[in-house]
């Protein structure tokens, strides 16, 4: 059984702080990894996608794979209350199947 | 671009109805679509894999003759709820990869919240 997990939260930052959730994964053969947003009542939004250990950057966002680890995570800087969210983080093997995590809980607080 | 829609954005209905949705991509082409259901606080669940052409492939624990799936096009799937009951009230999300090379991204759509009384 595939399995992704995250912390439910809620995780609660201040306005302008760095937020930082965290994703780990069990299938080793993992090739592809995702962070969605939702909004309460919407679908998943794309934030990042990230393949390769290391950094990614875009915008606010950082996302971080640490394949060995197998442990996937996401930085938001200068954070806006319009961060608040459910955020998904989902892995994707050989198929073109996503494994989505439970997803994390952000609140920033103005 | 990578815009997917959906219809209707809700939808109540009877026990015992039938309920159809589109899932369209509408700037690209996609030969492979999701459908996935969503109760409240929970995450996404995969309840199958459209294939343009030939039949859906369903999760485990997925009725395929309650969830009837068509992808009669390179933009168009459709979900239908056979007999629905109120156990079937949730929030159904479809997605859709481009036909592009080098790109497993799925993109999703608004959802369909069906209510079923």
């Amino acid at each position: 059984q595939k399995e992704v997990e995250q912390n439910s939260g809620p995780l609660s930052v201040p306005e302008g702080a760095i937020a930082s959730l965290n994703c780990t994964y069990s299938d080793r053969g993992s090739q592809s990894f995702f962070w969605y947003r939702q909004y309460s009542g919407k679908s998943p939004e794309l934030i990042m996608s990230i393949y390769s250990n290391g950094d990614k950057e875009d915008g606010r966002f950082t996302a971080q794979l640490n394949k060995a680890s197998q442990y996937v995570s996401l930085l938001i800087r200068d954070s806006q209350p319009s961060d608040s969210a459910t955020y998904l983080c989902a892995v994707q093997g050989g198929s073109e199947k996503l494994v989505f995590g439970k997803g994390t809980k952000l609140t920033v607080n103005p | 671009g990578a815009v997917v829609s959906q219809h209707p954005s809700w939808v109540i209905c009877k026990s015992g109805t039938s309920v159809k949705i589109e899932c369209r991509s509408l700037d690209f082409q996609a030969t492979t679509m999701f459908w996935y259901r969503q109760f409240p606080k929970q995450s996404l669940m995969l309840m199958a894999t459209s294939n343009e052409g030939s039949k859906a492939t369903y999760e485990q624990g997925v009725e395929k003759d309650k969830f009837l799936i068509n992808h009669a096009s390179l933009t168009l799937s459709t979900l239908t709820v056979t007999s629905a009951h109120p156990e079937d009230s949730s929030f159904y999300i479809c997605s859709a990869t481009p036909l592009r090379e080098g790109t497993d991204t799925q993109y999703f759509g608004p959802g369909t919240r069906l209510t079923v009384l």
